[in-house]
């Protein structure tokens, strides 16, 4: 079945810094959409930013993230991370020719630090 | 409006005892999931329900798990002789648009504590 593998579970960075959050999927489908929620402390999960389009960077609240097919991969980016990007972030698929439900991945927590 | 509302915020029971959840979409949404939220395992979906039919239940520990949708404004996930290993937050979450539940809006979660 559909599987998204976040390899990291938790990435420290210092503010001001560049951060890459890997996030990497299996699927047999061609037809799927790709994900980003971000849950900061004591809050729900909310959509950050979604893609379908291959090699097409997608891009929200200074982050940003590009589908490639050919790796499976659908990292996310950010050039500069402030103090308030502190929570934790997860990485998904949803199927769109099957059942009409995210897949997600394990969790990134990131912790940037002064 | 609220967002989905969940309660009790947290939950703890003695091993073996029932725990029921309960879900308030937000109205107007057609689709309702239930997602379980662990370090290790991150958002396991358990099941969802598209105008208030049961879809897909594959992530649901068939044995002791089960979950009913009533009626268009509440969800319930009950969990029979509850074990350490069930103690996790569950989430609920709900989406505007049955076809293709892309963005879900989630709930604070119920944190249940299985003693």
């Amino acid at each position: 079945g559909d599987s998204v593998t976040q390899t990291e579970g938790l990435v420290t960075v210092t503010e001001g810094l560049p951060v890459m959050l890997n996030c990497t999927y299996q699927t047999a489908y061609s037809d799927v959409a790709f994900f980003w929620y971000v849950q900061y402390l004591n809050e729900a999960p909310k959509l950050l930013l979604r893609s379908s389009t291959d090699n097409k960077r997608t891009e929200h609240q200074g982050f940003h993230a590009t589908l490639h097919k050919s790796s499976s991969s659908f990292h996310l980016q950010k050039s500069s991370v402030q103090l308030s990007d502190s929570a934790l972030y997860y990485c998904a698929l949803i199927n769109q020719g099957g059942s009409a439900k995210l897949i997600f991945g394990e969790g990134t927590k990131l912790t940037v630090s002064s | 409006n609220a967002g989905v509302i969940q309660t009790p915020r947290h939950k703890v029971t003695g091993k073996g005892q029932e725990a029921t959840l309960w879900c308030e979409p937000i109205s107007g949404h057609s689709a309702v999931f239930w997602y379980r939220q662990t370090i290790v395992q991150g958002l396991e979906f358990l099941t969802y329900f598209r105008n208030q039919a049961p879809i897909d239940d594959s992530g649901m520990p068939k044995e002791r798990f089960s979950a009913q949708m009533p009626n268009q404004s509440h969800s319930t996930l009950k969990i029979q002789s509850t074990q350490p290993q069930d103690s996790a937050v569950y989430l609920c979450a709900s989406s505007p648009d049955w076809a293709s539940a892309e963005t879900l809006y989630f709930g604070s979660g119920t944190r249940l504590t299985v003693l």
